[in-house]
């Protein structure tokens, strides 16, 4: 079974530097997706970026980038500039390939890292 | 366009009560998930439906959660009867058809099992 881990219950940044949320998994498919999802204070969970197993670039979107190294199954997320907003906790997860015939697309989390802002 | 929403948004209920929550997914979203974060842990994954079928219910823990989902719209999850360690944030989450697509999420339901 597919597991997701996140090392790092809590980190904090001064805002405008960058600071990196770690991820690893573990896995026996070739091919997967992984995402980081953010959820700010009391407000709902909203997709970060995505990161398709077989593309070997990073997945990039505006400041938020991706380490995303296969063979260590590392799945690192860098967020530069921070910003005050970006204050939140951030999981990351896991879903394996679809399949015709529907099987299912589950996410498997990890158990997050709260993000503190620091002004 | 409309998120995904839940109802209600905190509920505190005492053991052996019944609770329902309600979710409606983004319009068009044949895909409906119900996940689970019991405090400090992992999201964990409760079913999935398409449509009104049940395509996955490998993570519902036990019989007492009853999912539903008539007429392929909105999804209810009851909790008869509620135990303490039911408490926890139910999210539900929707998607596109199509089996690449990004999952949505509601802002969850804060359920206090007393």
């Amino acid at each position: 079974a597919q597991t997701v881990t996140q090392s790092q219950p809590e980190m904090s940044v001064q805002e405008a530097e960058t600071v990196t949320l770690s991820c690893t998994y573990d896995t026996s498919e070739s091919d997967y997706y992984l995402f980081w999802y953010k959820q700010p204070p009391s407000r709902q969970m909203i997709l970060v970026i995505r990161q398709e197993a077989y593309k070997q670039q990073n997945a990039t979107e505006n400041r938020f980038s991706v380490n995303f190294q296969k063979a260590a199954k590392s799945f690192s997320l860098k967020i530069s500039d921070s910003q005050l907003g970006d204050a939140a906790m951030y999981f990351c997860a896991y879903r394996s390939p679809p399949f015709y015939g529907g099987a299912t697309n589950k996410l498997i989390f990890g158990t997050g890292t709260l993000l503190a802002v620091q002004p | 366009e409309a998120g995904v929403t839940q109802f209600p948004s905190h509920s505190v209920i005492e053991k052996g009560q019944t609770v329902t929550l309600r979710c409606d997914p983004i319009s068009g979203h044949d895909n409906l998930y119900w996940y689970r974060r019991v405090m400090g842990k992992e999201i964990k994954f409760l079913l999935h439906f398409v449509k009104e079928s049940k395509q996955d219910e490998s993570g519902m823990p036990n019989n007492r959660f009853l999912a539903e989902r008539t007429g392929g719209t909105y999804s209810t999850l009851k909790v008869q009867p509620a135990e303490l360690e039911d408490s926890g944030v139910y999210f539900c989450a929707s998607s596109l058809p199509q089996n690449k697509e990004t999952q949505y999420f509601g802002p969850g339901t804060r359920l206090l099992v007393l």
